[in-house]
């Protein structure tokens, strides 16, 4: 398994641009989430799905979108960058019966000048 | 709402020592918790869970215990290496459909 895929590593915007970050994960796990990670801050929710066809907002969700299509993907949209935007973003997943332990992918580091 | 704390936010110790890291919870009503590990520049990496029920997870040197009603975890890492240096947070969850509240984690360092 490759477990929790996150592309692109790293992205510079320019203030106003958009953009999606990519996530993906492959043990069918029904829950997904968006974090970002800020010194300081800590890690703040930004979106999160239960499943296919269903998300919510968290903490942080002014100035992204999400959707959910499909089990294994969760793309995060940026709808026009802001310099506030500029973070370390994460993408994480888990099952919602049993055990569920949060994995998470590696990382997209953004910077928006 | 749910608050974790970790105290403190650094730590350094020479090689070889054991070293307890804190969690503090403020609503004990959790369904699991779990600590996790960041290497700079990396993502989360999951060390160990415990469920509600249990008071106490192990893996190699690594063990973690839970007081619920204290709203408690301490990370027990025994005979501390150079390697262990990273940045240890612990997080909880209510249920099956909520979020992991997350600590701001603690910044240790392994001196050689």
């Amino acid at each position: 398994n490759a477990g929790v895929t996150q592309t692109p590593k790293f992205q510079v915007l320019k203030t106003g641009q958009s953009m999606t970050l990519q996530c993906a994960q492959d043990m069918n796990h029904e829950y997904m989430s968006w974090y970002r990670q800020d010194p300081g801050m800590g890690l703040r929710l930004i979106h999160y799905s239960v499943g296919a066809g269903i998300t919510d907002q968290g903490e942080v969700p002014n100035g992204y979108n999400v959707s959910r299509s499909t089990t294994e993907d969760f793309p995060l949209r940026l709808l026009s960058a802001a310099p506030s935007q500029t973070s370390v973003y994460f993408c994480a997943s888990r099952r919602i019966s049993g055990v569920y332990e949060q994995y998470f992918g590696p990382g997209t580091r953004l910077t928006v000048t | 709402k749910q608050e974790v704390t970790q105290i403190p936010a650094a730590l350094s110790v020479p090689e070889g020592e054991n070293l307890v890291l804190n969690c503090s919870f403020t609503d004990s009503a959790i369904y699991n918790l779990q600590w996790f590990r960041q290497d700079p520049g990396k993502g989360l990496t999951s060390l160990l869970l415990i469920q509600s029920s249990q008071r106490e997870q192990t893996s190699g040197r690594l063990n973690a215990s839970l007081d619920k009603s204290s709203g408690r975890s301490t990370l027990y890492i025994a005979a501390s290496q150079p390697g262990d240096s990273a940045t240890y947070l612990c997080a909880v969850t209510h249920g099956a459909n909520s979020k992991l509240t997350f600590g701001k984690g603690i910044t240790l360092s392994v001196r050689p």
